[in-house]
């Protein structure tokens, strides 16, 4: 099946410092590619929608000069956390969808997460 | 994104069969029927989904209720691995195609599975 792979696994930053975590799709082209963040006991939510050569879609509450994503190619899209700060350390997770296989109920397909610690 | 609901947890021995509920009673015509699973500190992974006929795959199998307002994801022989929690999420039509693959994660069901 598709692969969606994440880098890094995990990452430990100091305070203030940014962060660049990154989505490939290995074998299959994603204009789309979505961000969710999950706290420890919790489910994941949503941060941001990623389109390829266009502007990410944020979700509310979300602060977009905070959470940098840029989405260059159909294969790659990247998640700057800028300014770290402790609060920010999440379980970050980014899925794809294969939009070659045309149809709405395609299976999404997810990395294998970042653990990040800010400290 | 309609609603759906599951109980919180679940258990379950090993080799024994695991039936994992999940009422969605505001399911709109067009939404299918998703269910993910995640593993302790993995992302999650696409077990199975449906329309309206119940379905299998090599994964599991996923009975939808004759009005579609409930379904249920049987793992027909739970093991070890199968200890996650297990998310099931309805996706209707996307318009305009930006939130294509957009998925709604609600709590889940936490399944543990004792040897």
């Amino acid at each position: 099946g598709a692969v969606v792979s994440q880098h890094p696994s995990w990452v430990i930053c100091k305070s203030g410092t940014s962060v660049k975590i990154e989505c490939r799709s290995l074998d299959f082209q994603a204009t789309t590619m979505f961000w969710y963040r999950q706290f420890p006991k919790q489910s994941l939510m949503l941060m941001a929608t990623s389109n390829e050569g266009s502007k990410a879609t944020y979700e509310q509450g979300v602060e977009k000069d905070k959470f940098l994503i840029n989405h260059a190619s159909l294969t790659l899209s990247t998640l700057t956390v800028t300014s770290a700060h402790p609060e920010d350390s999440s379980f970050y997770i980014c899925s794809a969808v294969d939009r070659g296989q045309g149809v709405r109920d395609t299976e999404a397909f997810f990395g294998q997460g970042t653990r990040l610690t800010v400290v | 994104d309609a609603k759906t609901t599951q109980p919180n947890s679940m258990e379950s021995n090993e080799e024994e069969p695991v039936h994992l509920p999940c009422n969605h009673s505001t399911i709109s015509g067009t939404d299918y029927i998703h269910w993910y699973r995640q593993l302790p500190s993995q992302g999650p992974e696409y077990v199975i989904h449906g329309l309206t006929s119940n379905v299998n795959n090599r994964m599991a199998s996923l009975a939808i209720a004759e009005d579609r307002k409930s379904s249920t994801l049987i793992l027909h022989r739970a093991t070890l691995r199968d200890a996650a929690v297990y998310y099931c999420i309805l996706r209707g039509p996307t318009a305009g195609g930006t939130s294509y693959g957009k998925l709604t994660f609600g709590q889940g069901t936490i399944l543990t599975v004792h040897p």
